[in-house]
């Protein structure tokens, strides 16, 4: 079985200011782990993967996470954030096995403060 | 290239009616999954086609259902709506079932 723990529900920042998404997972099998955004009535946008080869991830718009197994971490973090980056981060994880259904954390909401 | 479309974009249904909801996936992705999001919640998986054969179902009751058609287009059906049916629901397509997911705008269903 697969969880993911989004270990904030809401993150307020300054615009400028690092940004700090927290997520941990739980997997039977070697994960697949990605982050997806969402803004407000908008669909689900893929900022980016993690798929068993490097642990350090860049994605779009200067976002960027990190894999650790042993603390079975994937925080998402962004140097300076921007008023436009205001939306709901969702942290996933796929088990790599033949179905491969995507299991969402609950989302954290992300509010940048001019 | 098109996205995932979704059709309708907004419905509304009286408690007890069947609804059919309509998903394209991105031309050249053979695998089709549906979610259901209600709000303030992540999505929850409910189904997973792939090459119009069902893969995988998430825990939701048999009036739940869809089939995936020979263009890989996929209908999701809900009979007998209940009020908490209430929710976005989301289609996503890749390549193969296996691979990066793209999701639509979705659709949102209220149930009154």
């Amino acid at each position: 079985a697969q969880s993911v723990t989004q270990l904030d529900s809401h993150v307020s920042v300054s615009e400028g200011t690092p940004v700090l998404l927290r997520c941990n997972y739980s997997s039977s099998y070697s994960p697949s782990l990605f982050w997806y955004v969402q803004h407000p009535n908008k669909g689900l946008q893929l900022l980016l993967k993690y798929t068993s080869a490097a642990t350090l991830v860049k994605g779009i718009n200067g976002f960027e996470a990190e894999f650790k197994k042993s603390e079975t971490s994937f925080h998402l973090t962004k140097p300076s954030a921007h008023m436009s980056d205001a939306a709901e981060y969702f942290c996933v994880v796929s088990e790599n096995t033949g179905r491969r259904a995507l299991t969402f954390g609950s989302g954290t909401r992300l509010q940048v403060q001019p | 290239d098109a996205g995932v479309t979704q059709s309708p974009t907004h419905l509304i249904k009286t408690r007890g009616q069947h609804v059919t909801l309509r998903c394209s996936p991105i031309s050249g992705h053979k695998s089709v999954s549906w979610y259901q999001q209600v709000l303030g919640q992540g999505p929850q998986f409910i189904f997973q086609y792939y090459e119009k054969e069902e893969r995988g179902r998430g825990n939701f009751p048999d009036r739940f259902s869809a089939r995936q058609f020979p263009n890989y287009s996929s209908e999701l059906n809900v009979n007998a709506l209940l009020l908490g049916d209430s929710a976005l629901y989301l289609c996503a397509s890749s390549f193969l079932g296996n691979t990066e997911a793209f999701f639509g705008q979705g659709t949102r269903l209220t149930v009154v």
